[in-house]
């Protein structure tokens, strides 16, 4: 079964500091990822998924990610934190067919300090 | 165009009692999908229709029911409610569909629908 780990509950950056949240993945072929990002009191926005080709994806605010087969991973980065970006920010692994659910991890915490 | 509607935004039910959330798909989106966000269990998935049948069914116990109208509409019930209901449901929408490539079809979420269990 796809399982997605993202090993940090809680990050604290200052304002300007770069940022790379953690995620890792398990799933028997390769899988379609992404990353949303959660306010409060709000819903899931999408910040940027890889299906295929290039392992280096863009996506809004600024946000990048890279997969990485070899250590099933899927790292989110932005090289400069803006306070705005304090948020939750989930990754999620789904199968390409679409016939299974999203399967999501439990969630970064992002705090921004000046 | 407009995103996923869902309503109630906020409400507090006590134990036993039963309720209903709606939620409202983007237009020319055949899916919706469930979600259960609580702060230990994280999102959890309850259920997805596509086309008014229910395609997909997480664990969750029968309390936990869902159905979608003709026009995508989608909602789901919970009854006998307990304390541990407590949580933020979210529903996605997405166009839907099955077969090579389909988990391209890329899930816009609500703003969910806050339940508090007294």
């Amino acid at each position: 079964a796809q399982s997605v780990t993202q090993p940090d509950i809680h990050i604290t950056v200052s304002e300007g500091a770069s940022l790379e949240l953690r995620c890792n993945y398990s799933y028997g072929a390769t899988p379609y990822l992404f990353w949303y990002v959660q306010s409060p009191g709000q819903g899931l926005q999408l910040l940027l998924k890889y299906f295929s080709g290039d392992t280096l994806v863009q996506g809004i605010k600024g946000f990048e990610a890279e997969f990485k087969r070899s250590q099933s991973s899927f790292n989110l980065r932005k090289p400069s934190v803006h306070w705005s970006d304090a948020a939750e920010y989930f990754c999620a692994v789904g199968a390409p067919s679409g016939n299974t659910p999203l399967v999501f991890g439990k969630g970064t915490r992002l705090s921004v300090i000046a | 165009k407009a995103g996923v509607t869902q309503t109630p935004r906020y409400l507090i039910k006590t134990r036993g009692q039963q309720v209903t959330l709606s939620c409202s798909p983007i237009s020319g989106h055949r899916s919706v999908s469930w979600y259960q966000q609580t702060p230990g269990q994280g999102l959890q998935f309850l259920f997805e229709y596509f086309s008014e049948t229910q395609r997909n069914k997480g664990n969750f116990p029968g309390r936990f029911s869902g159905r979608q109208f003709s026009n995508s509409r989608s909602e789901m019930n919970v009854s006998t409610l307990e304390l541990g209901d407590s949580a933020l449901y979210l529903c996605a929408s997405s166009l839907g569909g099955t077969g090579p490539g389909s988990g391209a079809n890329v899930l816009t979420f609500g703003a969910g629908s806050r339940l508090t269990v007294l």
